[in-house]
């Protein structure tokens, strides 16, 4: 059975840094890419980044390209997404996300159980 | 805003159809699949559709994809309480190399 166990999340101030962790297990980690996707409070799905399988490729929205970096760890089966010059706007709920190929932009077949991160003074 | 558009609520009796649709452009549902996500209240999405029409095992076969050109629809019929929950689309867009998500569709079973 695929798991993905989200954890990192907690409450930090503007312009402050957050790494949040994807611990996988149930499945060959390194034969698939995959993602963050948040959801503001009260808001819809919005994707964050993504890694291929290798991590040879990493995407970003424009919301968080340059003050976010994806990574994994393919030994550790751990997906992971560090955050720094946070603002309220990045208040959410994090969800990791497994691709169903190596590549990313395929669909996801299987979701973490989200962990929140709060930007706040 | 979102790149794919959705209508943002829907309501339907027990028992009756209903439609979602979802729209989007050349670079995105024109040319790549599209998959569904249900979103229960408090719970993480679970993929409803893949590949614009296919379903994961354990999805009945009350829930149905369809797409044509740069629009696609989810179909539910036979609506249970159940089925509350909101209801995104998603695709790459080739243009922004990112996945893009519809807004969401809250679905109500008056």
């Amino acid at each position: 059975e695929v798991q993905l166990l989200d954890s990192g999340g907690g409450l930090v101030q503007p312009g402050g840094s957050l790494r949040l962790s994807c611990a996988a297990s149930g499945f060959t980690f390194s034969l698939y890419a995959m993602s963050w996707v948040r959801q503001a409070p009260g808001k819809g799905l919005q994707w964050v980044s993504g890694i291929s399988a290798t991590g040879g490729s990493t995407y970003y929205a424009d919301s968080v390209k340059g003050r976010f970096t994806i990574s994994r760890d393919n030994s550790k089966n751990t997906l992971y997404l560090q955050m720094s010059s946070l603002r309220a706007e990045d208040t959410a709920v994090y969800f990791c996300a497994k691709d169903h190929s190596t590549r990313l932009g395929d669909y996801f077949d299987s979701w973490g159980q989200g962990t929140l991160v709060t930007v706040s003074s | 805003q979102s790149v794919l558009t959705q209508p943002p609520s829907v309501s339907a009796a027990p028992g009756q159809k209903v439609t979602i649709s979802c729209s989007g452009s050349s670079s995105n549902i024109g040319n790549n699949y599209v998959s569904w996500y249900q979103q229960l209240p408090g719970t993480a999405p679970k993929l409803l559709i893949y590949d614009n029409d296919e379903r994961p095992s354990g999805i009945p076969d009350r829930f149905s994809g369809s797409k044509s050109g740069t629009s696609a629809t989810l179909g539910i019929t036979g609506l249970q309480t159940g089925d509350e929950a909101d209801y995104y689309c998603g695709t790459w867009d080739y243009s922004l190399s990112a996945v893009v998500f519809g807004g969401g569709t809250k679905l109500t079973v008056l």
